[in-house]
């Protein structure tokens, strides 16, 4: 199982708003409409963020949104605050019911 | 309050085997899907394995090593892992899955594989 691809790093300043891109192929992203995102802080388990692309769990700040356009999903932050420096991980399903994570994204908010 | 607690970490020499397991609480755990997934110090995410209903999934880098399993009566999710290498070396998570999505995450328990 391949990783999705995504940037290393992203960062942006308070207020502003900022998109991190997780890229897969026709066997995972685009054949599928289960992206999920995680929210990860240093030594602490990840968190849901987003799921079934869209998707936000109950008390989920309504500054994350998400996206998917062929292989390709996206998660935007806007608004960003300091609590939201973190790194951030996709994942889908992929063919033969396994699941593949992205390389992980670190959000800097400068 | 959903809660997950995993135990069963530790140092253990390369080829060596351990058990993890994962208590479950806060949910009617026999009716949900459970993973884990790990992560190596200093790196990203991977799926581990998946167990729903009697199905079992594994990721081809622990596919005929790991064992995935759980005690309904017990709330418990268990992995075996055996002939561990260095590369198995990372923090373990359980997860409870929503078959789309993991919904509540543990703490994790950490694995050294290291003579």
């Amino acid at each position: 199982q391949s990783a999705l691809t995504q940037p290393a790093s992203v960062s942006g300043s308070p207020g502003q708003s900022i998109t991190i891109s997780c890229t897969g192929t026709s066997n995972d992203i685009g054949g599928y409409k289960y992206v999920s995102w995680y929210q990860q802080h240093p030594g602490k388990a990840p968190k849901l963020m987003i799921y079934d692309v869209t998707n936000r769990p109950s008390g989920v700040s309504d500054r994350f949104s998400g996206s998917k356009s062929g292989n390709t999903a996206s998660l935007t932050i806007s608004g960003l605050q300091a609590e939201d420096e973190a790194d951030y991980y996709c994942t889908s399903p992929s063919k033969t019911n396994t699941r593949v994570f992205g390389g992980g994204t670190k959000l800097t908010v400068l | 309050e959903v809660q997950l607690l995993e135990s069963g970490g530790g140092l253990v020499q390369p080829g060596g085997s351990l058990r993890l397991s994962c208590a479950a609480s806060g949910f009617t755990f026999s009716t949900y899907a459970m993973a884990w997934v790990r992560q190596a110090p200093g790196k990203g995410l991977e799926w581990v394995s998946t167990i729903s209903g009697d199905e079992v999934y594994y990721a081809d880098s622990v596919r005929g090593r790991f064992t995935i399993s759980r005690d309904n009566s017990r709330n418990t999710l268990y992995l075996q892992m055996n002939s561990l290498s260095p590369g198995d070396t990372a923090l373990y998570y359980c997860a409870k899955y929503r078959e789309r999505y993991f919904d509540y995450w543990g703490r994790g328990t950490l694995v050294i594989v290291s003579s």
